[in-house]
């Protein structure tokens, strides 16, 4: 079964828009961390944005927010003001359980910014 | 800022070549991971380490092997390259166990096999 799940292959959106890309995720383990990362068509991977599963409030990072609803296994990612350069390919990924490394990613979602 | 450099942007090599790609991280992270990049399949885990000596196997560790031998370089090794293995490769380092450590990537390794 897909642990990340991102239903969106692809989005486009007007540039100033706010803009949510959609995750879900699936463990039994109470104890895990979400992370979101952005992949520019020059390949680097980019870290975003972290929630843990006990943190209280929503996590943001500047124009980043994370809507996290945990009865709902689901972690978005909100973008405000949407600009040309945040054109990319968005991940999500977790990583579940006390002490583990290994992170695991969704399929990803494509955003296109159009002026 | 952490750097993860990846030693070859483009490779290509001939089906049941041994082929060897090099990732240096250069934080004293402890744990250091490879994945493999295809479209519509996101990032999928062949191997990490979480020490000098230490490998676990990923998701996907078929056909491949890795070597740590020193705590900041991670190698991935395809023993004999099949055109399956034609892909993006990307090297990441973590500081630590903490839930909340994030990985740091390299700029990725785009590896064809013909």
């Amino acid at each position: 079964a897909q642990k990340i799940t991102q239903t969106q292959p692809g989005m486009f959106v007007q540039e100033k828009e706010a803009v949510t890309l959609d995750c879900t995720y699936d463990t039994s383990d109470p104890s895990y961390g979400l992370f979101w990362y952005k992949q520019p068509s020059s390949g680097e991977m980019i870290f975003l944005i972290y929630q843990g599963s006990y943190d209280q409030q929503n996590a943001t990072e500047g124009r980043y927010s994370l809507n996290f609803q945990k009865a709902r296994k689901s972690a978005n990612l909100v973008i405000s003001a949407s600009q040309l350069g945040d054109s990319a390919m968005y991940f999500c990924a977790m990583r579940e359980g006390q002490g583990a490394q290994k992170l695991v990613f969704g399929q990803g979602t494509r955003l296109t910014i159009n002026p | 800022d952490v750097k993860v450099t990846q030693s070859s942007r483009y490779l290509v090599k001939r089906t049941g070549e041994k082929v060897f790609l090099e990732c240096v991280q250069d934080m004293d992270h402890e744990n250091m991971f490879w994945y493999r990049q295809d479209p519509g399949l996101g990032l999928r885990l062949i191997y990490f380490s979480y020490d000098v000596k230490m490998k676990e196997k990923g998701d996907i560790p078929e056909g491949y092997s890795v070597s740590r031998e020193k705590k900041e370089r991670f190698s991935l090794i395809l023993e004999s390259a099949s055109t399956n293995q034609t892909s993006m490769y990307l090297c990441a380092s973590s500081l630590n166990r903490a839930r909340n450590s994030p990985l740091h990537f390299g700029n990725g390794t785009r590896l064809t096999v013909t």
